[in-house]
């Protein structure tokens, strides 16, 4: 069976410090992988995607992870934090063989002024 | 493109009692998802429909709970004899077949006394 895990429930950094959120995987097979935003009051967003092309991914409001098959890892990170980035994360996993998405228990991101 | 709705937001209900949450997906969308949501977890799927056909359904669904998807448009998702344990948010999503990315609806909060 396929999981993620999210380390730190909590992430605080200060506004233009750099973001990073954790991610490890478990799939038997090659990983789909994904990072989803969710605002308060909000349904959850796609930020960004790995379908096993470049393992750099770029996503929207300047996110990136990286997929490292050695560490079975997905990290998100973005280089500078705004406010507006204060949501709840979460990590999430398929593969060509499923159909349904597995997600992790998430990582809520508070931004110190 | 109205994005996923769903219906009602919210739903305040007493214990024994039958609920019913309705959830249009995006139209050109085959696929359609349940999953719920509790403080502090990331979404657990619950069941999922290929047009009208129910494709897989989580163990985590008891026989109390139902989804129906008649006609391959609109979904409906109903909790019989609801407990306080049903208490959480139910989301739905939609995409289309084999391309592994979900789009949320905001989501209904059931509240059970």
């Amino acid at each position: 069976a396929q999981s993620v895990t999210q380390l730190g429930s909590h992430v605080s950094v200060s506004e233009g410090a750099l973001v990073l959120l954790r991610c490890n995987y478990s799939s038997s097979v090659p990983p789909y992988l994904f990072w989803y935003v969710q605002y308060p009051n909000q349904g959850l967003q796609l930020l960004l995607k790995y379908t096993s092309a470049a393992t750099l991914v770029k996503g929207i409001n300047g996110f990136e992870a990286e997929f490292k098959k050695s560490e079975t890892s997905f990290h998100l990170t973005k280089p500078s934090a705004h406010m507006s980035d204060a949501a709840e994360y979460f990590c999430a996993v398929t593969s060509s063989k499923d159909d349904k998405i597995i997600f992790g228990k998430g990582t809520r991101l508070h931004i110190l002024p | 493109d109205t994005g996923v709705s769903q219906d009602p937001r919210h739903k305040i209900t007493k214990r024994g009692q039958n609920v019913t949450f309705r959830c249009d997906p995006i139209s050109e969308h085959n696929r359609l998802y349940w999953y719920r949501q509790t403080l502090g977890q990331g979404p657990e799927f619950l069941t999922y429909f290929q047009n009208e056909a129910q494709l897989e359904k989580s163990r985590l669904l008891s026989d109390r709970f139902s989804a129906e998807r008649p006609k391959g448009s609109f979904s409906t998702l109903e909790i019989q004899r609801t407990e306080q344990g049903d208490s959480a948010m139910y989301l739905c999503a939609s995409s289309p077949i084999g391309a592994n990315v979900l789009t949320f609806g905001a989501g209904s909060r059931l509240t059970v006394l």
